[in-house]
């Protein structure tokens, strides 16, 4: 069945680090795949998504891109703020159809500091 | 816009005994998602409704758990009898459904339940 695997966390930077979270994924097909970000104390929202090979998501300065040759979707940001600590999940859905479920990863726990 | 709403946030049952949660979805939205989220991990899917039929519920522990969403809107997650193992955030979510398929999913708050 479809997985998501993310890199073991947790993970500390300073601020205006560079952050790199990897994140593989297995699934048939081409799936749709997706960051969401978990802010302490609030609901899941999604940060960034991208639904073909070689598409890039972008959002608040987070980047990632669908490599389907190393079934891959690394989320980076070149320069973290303490506002960015909070929870990241990799997740998948199937491309197309009504079963949308999405598949997370375990997630990974940023913490950036001043 | 209002978001997915929850209730309860936050509830304590002793094992053996039943709980409900409580979601409604954002308005016009025709697919509705249950999660169960155990502590470290990401969230699972138990249950995906579109309008008021199941689309799936494989990963539903069917023996305890059930799920209706009556008129295709509001929708309640039961766990009869509990177990310590159900201690999780259930996420409840919703997304609009048109002909290429499903928009983004939009997430509640959840309900932190803990088995003792």
């Amino acid at each position: 069945g479809d997985s998501v695997t993310q890199m073991e966390g947790p993970v500390t930077l300073s601020e205006e680090a560079f952050l790199t979270i990897n994140c593989t994924y297995t699934a048939t097909g081409y799936p749709s795949l997706f960051w969401y970000v978990q802010y302490p104390g609030e609901g899941l929202q999604l940060l960034l998504k991208a639904t073909k090979a070689d598409d890039k998501g972008s959002n608040k300065g987070f980047e990632a891109t669908y490599r389907k040759e190393t079934t891959s979707f690394h989320l980076e940001k070149g320069s973290v703020q303490v506002s960015d600590s909070a929870v990241y999940f990799c997740a998948l859905s199937p491309a197309t159809g009504a079963n949308s479920k999405l598949t997370f990863g375990k997630g990974i726990t940023l913490s950036v500091r001043p | 816009e209002a978001g997915v709403a929850q209730s309860p946030r936050y509830k304590i049952i002793e094992k053996r005994q039943s709980v409900a949660f409580w979601c409604n979805p954002i308005s016009g939205h025709a697919t509705l998602y249950w999660y169960q989220q155990i502590l470290g991990q990401g969230p699972k899917l138990l249950i995906q409704f579109q309008n008021n039929g199941v689309v799936d519920d494989s990963q539903l522990p069917k023996d305890r758990f059930s799920a209706e969403r009556l008129k295709g809107v509001d929708s309640t997650l039961k766990i009869q009898p509990a177990k310590l193992e159900d201690s999780a955030v259930y996420l409840c979510a919703s997304s609009s459904y048109s002909l290429t398929g499903n928009t983004e999913a939009f997430f509640g708050q959840g309900t932190r339940l803990t088995v003792v």
